[in-house]
């Protein structure tokens, strides 16, 4: 059974990066049936996903993150990332990785998720 | 690239279906069948509960199903129970992945 889970720092500065890790257990992020994904949750409000990246490298993100977000894949690791810049309060959310296959296009395995705030 | 439309809260008794509607456009919802659907304890993970509009994974129970028409996707819960009351999210995929605002389902 495939297991995600996030993993840094809790609190972020203003107008600095977020960054964040997924570390897949129980699979393999360069198998080539599935998308990994970034999606996330502002406190009290609704789920907006971020973007996934694929094995090659491929990546796909929200048109309204896009400029400030990256997702990069550590295939060594089994690992993949993502970064967030020029933060502001409103980016404070509980951020989840989630896997999501090719042919179902719906994450179906998600990490717990983590709370990442941003203040001063 | 809007957010999919849902009620804010429906509710029920025990033993009732409730359904709960997902309204998008001929660009997300009306154009393709992924569409998914996920349940929502407070504090935990979304669960996928339907996907490609009515399948439901292994282990979920068959009291959840999905439809759709038109540009409008539905959830339906037959009998409720008291562990039903959750949050629910709809989601489309159209080249990118868009959700609901999420419907607060309450079990009276």
């Amino acid at each position: 059974q495939v297991q995600l889970q996030e993993s840094g720092p809790g609190l972020v500065k203003p107008s600095e990066t977020l960054s964040l890790t997924c570390t897949v257990s129980g699979g393999s992020v360069s198998s080539d049936s599935y998308y990994w994904n970034w999606i996330r949750q502002p406190p009290g409000k609704g789920l907006e996903w971020i973007g996934y990246i694929y094995y090659t490298g491929s990546t796909n993100y929200n048109p309204s993150l896009k400029s400030r977000v990256t997702i990069s894949l550590d295939t060594s690791k089994n690992q993949f990332s993502l970064k967030l810049s020029s933060v502001t309060a409103a980016d404070t959310a509980v951020y989840y990785c989630a896997r999501d296959s090719t042919s179902t296009a719906a994450p179906d395995h998600w990490g717990q998720g983590t709370l990442v705030t941003v203040s001063s | 690239q809007s957010a999919l439309t849902q009620p804010a809260s429906v509710s029920g008794s025990p033993g009732q279906s409730i359904t709960i509607a997902c309204t998008g456009t001929s660009s997300d919802v009306g154009s393709y069948n992924f569409v998914s659907w996920y349940q929502q304890n407070p504090g935990k993970a979304p669960k996928l509960i339907i996907y490609e509009g009515s399948k439901r994974p292994s282990g979920v129970s068959n009291r959840f199903s999905g439809s759709k028409s038109g540009n409008t996707a539905s959830l339906t819960i037959s009998g409720v129970q008291p562990e039903d009351e959750a949050a629910y999210y709809c989601c489309s995929y159209a080249g990118s992945f868009v959700f609901g605002g999420g419907t607060k389902l309450t079990v009276l």
